[in-house]
């Protein structure tokens, strides 16, 4: 089946814009998790949704960072105000159950947001 | 906090064998991941350990020890697509921080002919 898909896949915004970064998980996968990779640093993790409980946000850097989670299904990302220091490539992956140990995520392609 | 130490780059030839070491701190522990990243795309599961011990798929093996906080993935015969970053993960305990994994920087590999 097909994997964990994200749009858009490049988005070059100015400073002090909003932008939104979308992300459709595997079918069926109820975990789904947001991490940004910035340059020369290891993944960072911003937020993580399983099934219809409520989301750990404990990752996310400021109040500018928000994501919402549709229908147990395509998740949404935004940023408010842009800075240029939230240039990086957002990353979404998605798991079965997030509940257990060994459970494999699955990485989209991620989106490379540049703030101008 | 948490921390996770890999080499930041390595180099090997064609046909060798290369070990990446990991070592990690973290306030919990329930399991460690290894991915693979290309230049530009996902990062791709490679191996899982969560005991003590070796893992082995094909060319890549995997090695845990949870005393020493310690891993490393070994890639033998290596050949030219393996040239890529490869990340360490750590899963968080189980409570507030399931699900969650933390990564190292990742170790940029170069394989010349």
């Amino acid at each position: 089946g097909a994997g964990v898909s994200q749009s858009p896949s490049n988005k070059v915004t100015e400073k002090g814009k909003d932008v939104e970064l979308r992300c459709d998980p595997i079918s069926g996968h109820t975990a789904l998790y947001w991490y940004r990779q910035s340059l020369g640093q290891g993944l960072e993790f911003l937020i993580y949704f399983q099934g219809n409980s409520a989301p750990d946000k404990s990752g996310l850097p400021s109040d500018r960072f928000s994501a919402e989670r549709t229908g147990g299904s395509v998740s949404t990302l935004t940023i408010q105000r842009t800075q240029q220091e939230d240039s990086a490539v957002y990353l979404c992956a998605s798991s079965l159950s997030g509940g257990e140990s060994g459970e494999t995520q699955y990485f989209g392609p991620g989106t490379r947001l540049l703030v101008l | 906090g948490q921390n996770i130490d890999q080499p930041t780059e390595m180099t090997a030839t064609e046909g060798a064998i290369v070990q990446i070491n990991c070592t990690y701190q973290t306030s919990g522990f329930n399991g460690l991941f290894w991915y693979q990243q290309h230049a530009g795309e996902a990062p791709t599961f490679l191996s899982y350990n969560v005991l003590d011990g070796l893992e082995e798929k094909g060319r890549f093996s995997s090695f845990l020890s949870r005393s020493k906080g310690y891993s490393y993935l070994l890639l033998k015969e290596l050949q030219m697509k393996d040239s890529a970053s490869y990340l360490c993960a750590v899963r968080g305990d189980r409570g507030s921080t399931l699900g969650r994994l933390y990564f190292g920087r990742g170790t940029q590999l170069t394989v010349w002919p």
